[in-house]
């Protein structure tokens, strides 16, 4: 079985420019996750999809952060216009849906470093 | 807000010797992970823990969970350099409508020769 996909696998930016990720989920798995991991420190959750909606961007940085899962499968998150301190490896994970009784599969992640 | 602490943040043993990692957690929670993550590497989930008094073990490896505590353990018997990683804990948190992974800061364990 296939894992979870994401490219591009790094990304080298300079401050104020964009950029976005792309993430394909296992197949079959409706909730899709984006998360933040800074060098040192544990993964955070920016945001969840059920399908195609959101259930959960409470730590998204809206202002600048935008992510979409136009037809429940792939997944794009955006940052626009980077900071440094967005300097991160992203991930992304799937599951088979969002209840916390099914176990979430990680992709290789993107490593962004913003200069 | 549901926390999760992890201790140590750094630790260096010997082959051969064993140790604890502790993962302290603030609210109930619904499950327990733990996580192994090699430099550059993803997330590869090493156990689930469900329930109060659960223990796994795989292979020099050993978790266990106390939910009255808030307190996870992961033992290491007799360490090998190829468990030379970064381990996390994560607790999961079902809130209606969805459930999030709250991740620990993670325990970065260098095994020398």
């Amino acid at each position: 079985e296939a894992g979870v996909a994401q490219s591009p696998r790094y990304k080298i930016i300079e401050k104020r420019q964009s950029v976005a990720f792309w993430c394909n989920p296992i197949s079959g798995h409706a909730t899709l996750y984006w998360y933040q991991q800074i060098l040192g420190q544990g993964p955070k959750l920016l945001i969840q999809f059920q399908n195609n909606g959101v259930v959960d961007d409470s730590q998204l940085p809206k202002d600048r952060f935008s992510a979409e899962r136009l037809k429940g499968v792939d997944s794009t998150l955006k940052i626009q216009p980077a900071k440094l301190e967005d300097s991160a490896v992203y991930l992304c994970a799937s599951s088979l849906d969002g209840t916390g009784d099914n176990e979430q599969f990680f992709g290789p992640g993107t490593r962004l470093t913003v200069l | 807000e549901l926390k999760v602490e992890q201790n140590p943040l750094f630790l260096s043993m010997q082959e051969g010797k064993n140790y604890t990692i502790y993962c302290n957690y603030s609210t109930t929670s619904d499950r327990l992970y733990w996580y192994r993550q090699d430099p550059g590497k993803s997330l590869e989930s090493l156990f689930v823990l469900l329930s109060n008094g659960a223990v796994k073990q795989e292979g020099r490896l050993m978790a266990s969970l106390d939910t009255k505590a808030r307190l996870s353990t992961l033992h290491i018997t007799a360490a090998v350099h190829d468990l030379s990683a970064t381990y996390f804990c994560a607790v999961v948190k079902n809130t209606g409508t969805a459930s999030k992974l709250t991740f620990g800061t993670g325990t970065r364990l260098q095994v020398t020769l």
